[in-house]
């Protein structure tokens, strides 16, 4: 049972144009939402968070936004560049009383951005 | 920024073998690491997570004889692959966090394992 479901596998968007990355979750104890970015074989880079309290969370050209209602977040990246192009890793977690903070993973979304 | 060192990059060794694979937080203290492995076009899944001077907490499905967590030090864990086999070949990932609630976690560059 998949609690982050990133149902888009890849994606391509021309240069200089919009991103927008989905993920939805089924868990209502989840709280806490992070955006990772991954090349290949290395380990995941964190991008952006955003905590239940907010609805959007903006950092130079990435901004997440979250709706709690409809259980999905989604990134946004504007302008797109070619070195933007890797996986991106949509994931949760419960940030509550006996937390161990752990994450729980989508299955990650490939953006190729195009020159 | 937070920096976590994972090493060795790369693994190739006989079946039967034990394999350590380090994990470090270079400049920070991390109270909690945890453990990913990942398969071919698939999520990171969660093996453990490893508390400094505790047991690790294993999820579901991972045999803890096999995976050996040890976190002695708040910069320091290690995951001991014991006697390795062809089917335990993958990718794996460890990841720090610090201390306060809200901080996100910092990955290493993975250890590709293959077991031939």
């Amino acid at each position: 049972d998949q609690q982050v479901k990133q149902n888009s596998p890849s994606l391509s968007v021309q240069e200089g144009r919009i991103s927008i990355l989905n993920c939805d979750y089924t868990n209502s104890m989840f709280d806490y939402f992070l955006w990772y970015k991954k090349y290949p074989a290395e380990g995941p880079t964190f991008l952006i968070s955003i905590s239940s309290i907010k609805d959007k969370n903006e950092d130079g050209r990435f901004t997440v936004f979250l709706n709690k209602s409809a259980k999905h977040l989604s990134l946004h990246i504007v302008p797109s560049q070619p070195g933007d192009s890797a996986v991106y890793f949509c994931a949760a977690s419960a940030l509550g009383i006996g937390s161990n903070y752990k994450l729980t993973f989508g299955k990650g979304t490939l953006l190729t951005v195009n020159p | 920024g937070a920096v976590v060192s994972q090493h060795p990059s790369r693994v190739i060794c006989k079946s039967g073998t034990s394999v350590k694979i380090e994990c470090r937080s270079l400049d920070f203290q991390a109270t909690t690491m945890f453990w990913y492995r990942q398969f071919p076009k698939q999520s990171l899944m969660l093996m453990a997570t490893s508390n400094e001077g505790s047991k690790a907490t294993y999820e579901q499905g991972v045999e803890k004889d096999k995976f050996l967590i040890n976190h002695a030090s708040l910069t320091l864990s290690t995951l001991t692959v014991t006697s390795a086999h062809p089917e335990d070949s993958s990718f794996y990932i460890c990841s720090a966090r610090l201390r306060a609630s809200n901080q996100p976690q910092h990955f290493g560059d993975g250890t590709r394992l293959s077991i031939l």
